[in-house]
């Protein structure tokens, strides 16, 4: 069974700190995502990747970096969390063949920034 | 740019009625389509997705959506709703620009099947 695994489920963070969240897939899928949920927002794109080491800016990269170090590891890292992150962070992938694949969530990471 | 709309944001129906869950899209291409169901607390679940030929597409869980071209909609339907479908619903449009690899999501519909 495909499985993309997301490492916390539920974070409480203070403002300032540093925060990572860590995505595996189990696919071998090129393209690896993460998203951001807000309640009416629906899903909006922080970043993706479509290879190792190669990332692309989403519609809201700022406040947020990512790495791509392993082909199965997509990271998302809060450089210096604030309130206004607090979310539901949810990772995806998909292959990159073929294109009209569909993609494949995580279980979600619901942050809260204090 | 391509772009997503569910027109409501709540959907309540009773259970054993059918039930439709509209969307609208808006691409410069061909239009890929999937809708996705999100339970409480979860990540999403792919239900179904049109590519091309029938317009009549069938999916997990006895959904099903029809595409409308001139109408520029991919509505989910389904003949008889059960309480259990009750969970959060999210229409997407691959984006074929950007690599081909982005896809864009509308805002979500909340179903609610009341017993």
């Amino acid at each position: 069974d495909v499985k993309v695994t997301q490492s916390s489920r539920y974070l409480v963070k203070r403002t300032g700190e540093k925060v990572f969240l860590e995505c595996v897939q189990d696919m071998d899928h090129e393209n690896m995502f993460w998203y951001r949920q807000d309640p009416g927002l629906g899903l909006r794109l922080i970043y993706f990747s479509y290879d190792v080491k190669m990332k692309e800016k989403g519609d809201i990269p700022e406040g947020y970096s990512v790495s791509r170090e392993k082909k199965e590891r997509f990271s998302l890292i809060l450089e210096s969390a604030s309130t206004n992150q607090t979310s539901m962070y949810l990772c995806a992938s998909s292959p990159k063949s073929p294109v009209t694949g569909e993609l494949f969530f995580g279980e979600g990471s619901r942050l809260t920034v204090l | 740019a391509q772009s997503v709309a569910q027109p409501e944001d709540q959907v309540n129906v009773a259970e054993g009625n059918p039930l439709t869950v509209k969307c609208t899209y808006s691409v410069s291409g061909n239009p890929y389509l999937f809708w996705y169901v999100q339970y409480p607390n979860r990540g999403l679940q792919f239900l179904l997705k049109y590519i091309t030929g029938d317009n009549l597409v069938k999916g997990s869980y006895g959904f099903e959506a029809e595409f409308n071209k001139s109408q520029t909609s991919f509505h989910l339907k389904k003949p008889s709703a059960l309480v259990s479908d009750s969970a959060l619903y999210f229409c997407a449009v691959r984006d074929m620009l950007n690599y081909g690899q982005n896809f864009v999501f509308g805002p979500g519909t909340r179903l609610s099947v009341l017993p």
